[in-house]
């Protein structure tokens, strides 16, 4: 089945530094990935969509220059966190659909982000 | 308005026996594409099913079956025969096809099930 990876697992950084996730699709292309955020016992929400080579399309609510996405292949999506505060620790998890495909959506392992 | 309904408290239920997850959903996209994903404590997010809008029949994968109704707009999950691994946090969710490629799923708030030896 496909595969999505994401590195790093787990992170620990201190406040005001940046942090950056990646999301790759090891065995399909993926023209469009997703990146969600989800807090304790809560439901994943989306923050944005990237398709590869143009730019991403945040949610409502999601500041773009906090949160740069870049989708700079088909197999490689990245979540750059920007001057991170404490209440930006989450679970943050990527999501890839390969391209062409219906409905077939992979997800990630999750990036658990805790800042200090 | 909330598109994805998961209303149910924490469900138990014994080992070996079967039990329903609730979800019930709201679209006025004639296509559409239900979807049951199930998280255990380590966080990865592991498919289970899909239903179709369009299917006729109630899909099926194993273990797993969903109790499509369309009229109602119920798309509730069947475990059969529950296992000790099955524990876990559960997610319905949709996709509204006509939004086009970058058609997004919406989540439900999920149910944690737990299940007993």
């Amino acid at each position: 089945g496909a595969v999505v990876s994401q590195h790093p697992s787990r992170v620990i950084c201190k406040s005001g530094t940046s942090v950056k996730i990646e999301c790759r699709s090891l065995d399909f292309q993926a023209t469009t990935m997703f990146w969600y955020r989800q807090f304790p016992k809560q439901s994943l929400m989306l923050m944005a969509t990237s398709n590869e080579g143009s730019k991403a399309t945040y949610e409502q609510g999601v500041e773009k220059d906090k949160f740069l996405i870049n989708h700079a292949s088909l197999t490689l999506s990245t979540l750059t966190v920007t001057s991170a505060h404490p209440e930006d620790s989450s679970f943050y998890i990527c999501s890839a659909r390969q391209t062409g495909a219906t409905y077939e959506q992979y997800f990630g392992p999750g990036t658990r982000l805790t800042v200090t | 308005a909330q598109k994805i309904t998961q209303t149910q408290p924490g469900m138990f239920v014994q080992e070996k026996e079967a039990v329903t997850l609730d979800c019930t959903y709201d679209t006025s996209d004639p296509s559409y594409g239900l979807f049951w994903y199930k998280q255990p404590s380590s966080g990865e997010m592991i498919f289970l099913i899909y239903q179709g809008s369009y299917d006729q029949q109630n899909a099926t994968e194993g273990r797993y079956s969903l109790n499509f109704q369309k009229a109602r707009k119920s798309a509730n999950l069947v475990i059969s025969a529950s296992q000790l691994g099955d524990s876990a946090m559960y997610f319905c969710a949709m996709r509204e096809v006509y939004t086009g490629a970058n058609s997004k799923l919406t989540f439900g708030k999920g149910i944690t099930l737990s299940v007993r030896p």
